[in-house]
């Protein structure tokens, strides 16, 4: 399977515990989004990265957010002091800076904090 | 990017044509229209996207209006597999940097047997 991957698929943690969510894009996709889905809404975005620069961050992203993506493929997402409201589905997208750059998705991270 | 907007929800029969409309009256002439459905609990699935002309791949086709404020996505032979939470979403093209995808509350489209 050539697509984008996510792991875990699901984390059960406890309120003030740290967690970390890792990403693999298509081979060859320069570009990387992660939006974060509450139940009932539609994804939001968190962030991007053109190769390895994030280059762009959204209001959700608080200080206990961070992501990087370290040599320009896979991506973590790590979250600190998790909260009970960052419980959501954090979905991977990845997209080729060419041409009308489709973003393809991830199967996502299902995050419960207890 | 322009609004989009999307009837809640939608039922067809299992074998018919869905076609499930989008509004997106803003929309200005540099703007491509996307679909992707999102199964439950899974990841959103890219289904198709447009500029001007209509559009048809292995999974649907997209008719976009004249005046382009709207666009119908038309999924010919519905499948009990096909039900899903549908996004229409407008985009631009990407001049600097990346364009996010904005997503709004999307079309439950459920497939009956």
């Amino acid at each position: 399977d050539t697509g984008v991957s996510q792991n875990p698929r699901h984390k059960i943690t406890k309120r003030g515990q740290n967690v970390t969510f890792r990403c693999d894009p298509i081979s060859e996709h320069n570009r990387l989004y992660w939006y974060r889905q509450t139940l009932g809404q539609g994804p939001e975005f968190l962030t991007y990265f053109q190769n390895e620069a994030q280059l762009e961050k959204s209001r959700l992203l608080s200080d206990r957010f961070s992501a990087e993506r370290p040599k320009g493929s896979f991506s973590t997402l790590e979250i600190q002091r998790t909260e009970q409201g960052d419980s959501a589905m954090y979905l991977c997208a990845s997209s080729l800076n060419f041409g009308s750059e489709t973003q393809y998705f991830g199967p996502g991270t299902r995050l419960l904090v207890l | 990017d322009a609004k989009t907007t999307q009837p809640t929800s939608m039922d067809c029969a299992e074998g018919r044509a869905a076609n499930l409309p989008c509004n997106h009256s803003t929309i200005s002439g540099n703007e491509y229209v996307y679909w992707y459905r999102q199964i439950h609990s899974q990841g959103p699935q890219y289904i198709i996207h447009g500029l001007k002309n209509n559009e048809t791949n292995e999974m649907a086709s997209l008719i976009i209006t004249e005046d382009r404020k709207s666009s119908t996505l038309i999924l010919p032979h519905a499948t009990l597999r096909d039900t899903a939470v549908y996004y229409c979403i407008v985009r631009g093209q990407i001049i600097q940097g990346a364009q996010k995808l904005v997503f709004g509350q999307g079309t439950r489209l459920t497939i009956n047997p």
